[in-house]
């Protein structure tokens, strides 16, 4: 089946520590994001790529890094840079077409700093 | 630019009672609009679309939406509710200005009682 896997689900960081969010999709979309969840807030967009090996910084991009190196993977790093990274991570692809189509979202991952 | 307001962030209803969710958006251009569920610690899935067709727009799991312009609404309504819709609702813009970006609202959290 095609879809969007994001790993792991849940995922527990120390004060000082980067760490890696897996973002995998099969579905051959051209564009990848990464959206960070807070209760209350919605979805705010961190990064974005449309082709392999370009991606732009979103709405909240500091103390955040990507890569998108294959269509298929957009890994997100939270760099010790992020003050406050708990929260709940959505990775997202859409085929092109432009804004009228729809994302297709992961399960999420949820980040936790102890 | 563009965005989404969600009237409500917790709205409770009765089993069997109407639902209405509502979302105003602000855009320039002509939009694109969204209404996605969220089950908690899960990904979003779309729920249904506008994309200048119809203003009518039926979706899953007996859900419709009606793009107004002129109120610049695109309220989200279910005849019955059912214990199974208790969940998060957001509604999302994009548009051709936003390129492939989709702003999302804040959320609407909806109770069901029995």
């Amino acid at each position: 089946d095609g879809g969007i896997t994001q790993s792991p689900k849940y995922l527990f960081r120390k004060e000082g520590q980067n760490v890696t969010l897996s973002c995998e999709q099969n579905l051959n979309h051209d564009a990848m994001y990464w959206y960070r969840q807070d209760p209350g807030q919605g979805l705010r967009l961190i990064y974005y790529s449309q082709i392999v090996n370009d991606f732009q910084k979103g709405d909240i991009a500091e103390g955040y890094s990507v890569s998108r190196e294959k269509k298929e993977s957009f890994p997100l790093t939270v760099t010790s840079a992020q003050k406050n990274p708990t929260a709940f991570y959505l990775c997202a692809s859409r085929p092109g077409g432009g804004s009228r189509t729809e994302a297709f979202f992961g399960q999420g991952t949820r980040l936790t700093v102890v | 630019a563009q965005s989404v307001t969600q009237l409500g962030s917790h709205v409770s209803v009765s089993e069997g009672a109407l639902v209405l969710l509502r979302c105003n958006y602000s855009s320039s251009v002509p939009p694109y609009l969204f209404w996605y569920v969220q089950y908690p610690n899960q990904g979003l899935q779309l729920l249904l679309k506008y994309t200048s067709a119809a203003t009518l727009v039926k979706g899953i799991n007996g859900f419709e939406a009606e793009f107004k312009k002129s109120e610049t609404s695109f309220h989200l309504t279910k005849p019955s509710a059912h214990m199974s819709d208790a969940a998060e609702y957001l509604c999302a813009v994009s548009g051709e200005s936003g390129g492939f970006k989709t702003i999302f609202g804040a959320g609407t959290r909806l109770f069901v009682k029995a």
